[in-house]
């Protein structure tokens, strides 16, 4: 069956500007989760979906991200006015029903703020 | 201190020895825990989950020492394919998920 999607696989964009990035988790996983990973480093946790109800959002890094989910599928991470330190991979991952279980990752967004 | 801690490498090993990886973390609620590999320019990917009687998947083994609070990963006759960043994971408090920053494995023919 078809994995966790995400889109766009790169993006570039300029200093202020926002960007959206999208995950398609597998169909039938409740648990949706982003995470952000910069070069060489390990995965930073931003937030967690259950359904369409974010009950953990504190590992976003300010006010200037933002996540939604819809139908309890799809989900979209908005990063405002970006900084050059947003530069990362955002990884997006799913799991059927509760965090402590196996979690599968999709290819991740390669976002790069010039 | 890191929720997650990890030695970061690089462990460069001939083929077929055996390696070990420790893990630490810090919250003693935790209840879950995983090996990740992840690979150059990849998405990481369930190695095997680590249970508190130790777990054995071919040539990988996983144990869970709570009152040490650490986890390890014991990889046997290691293969070239074997080479890539092994992430440790523990369930943290909530809903959170702590990753490590994973250890570098290089194996050489």
């Amino acid at each position: 069956g078809a994995g966790v999607s995400q889109s766009p696989s790169n993006k570039v964009t300029e200093k202020g500007k926002d960007v959206e990035l999208r995950c398609d988790p597998i169909s039938g996983h409740t648990a949706l989760y982003w995470y952000r990973q910069s070069l060489g480093q390990g995965l930073e946790f931003l937030i967690y979906f259950q359904g369409n109800s974010a009950p953990d959002k504190s590992g976003l890094p300010s006010d200037r991200f933002s996540a939604e989910r819809t139908g309890g599928s799809v989900s979209t991470l908005t990063i405002q006015r970006t900084q050059q330190e947003d530069s990362a991979v955002y990884l997006c991952a799913s799991s059927l029903n509760r965090p402590r279980e196996t979690q599968y990752f999709g290819p991740g967004t390669r976002l790069l703020v010039l | 201190r890191k929720e997650v801690e990890q030695d970061p490498g690089p462990f460069n090993v001939p083929e077929g020895a055996t390696v070990a990886f420790n893990c630490t973390y810090s919250n003693s609620a935790s209840q879950s825990f995983f090996w990740y590999r992840q690979d150059c320019r990849k998405e990481p990917k369930l190695l095997m989950s680590v249970y508190s009687s130790g777990n054995e998947d071919g040539r990988f083994t996983a144990q869970l020492n709570r009152a040490s609070q650490y986890i390890s990963l014991l990889i046997r006759d290691s293969k070239l394919s074997d080479s890539a960043t092994y992430l440790c994971v523990a369930g943290g408090g909530g809903f959170k998920t702590i990753f490590g920053a994973g250890t570098r494995l290089f194996v050489k023919a």
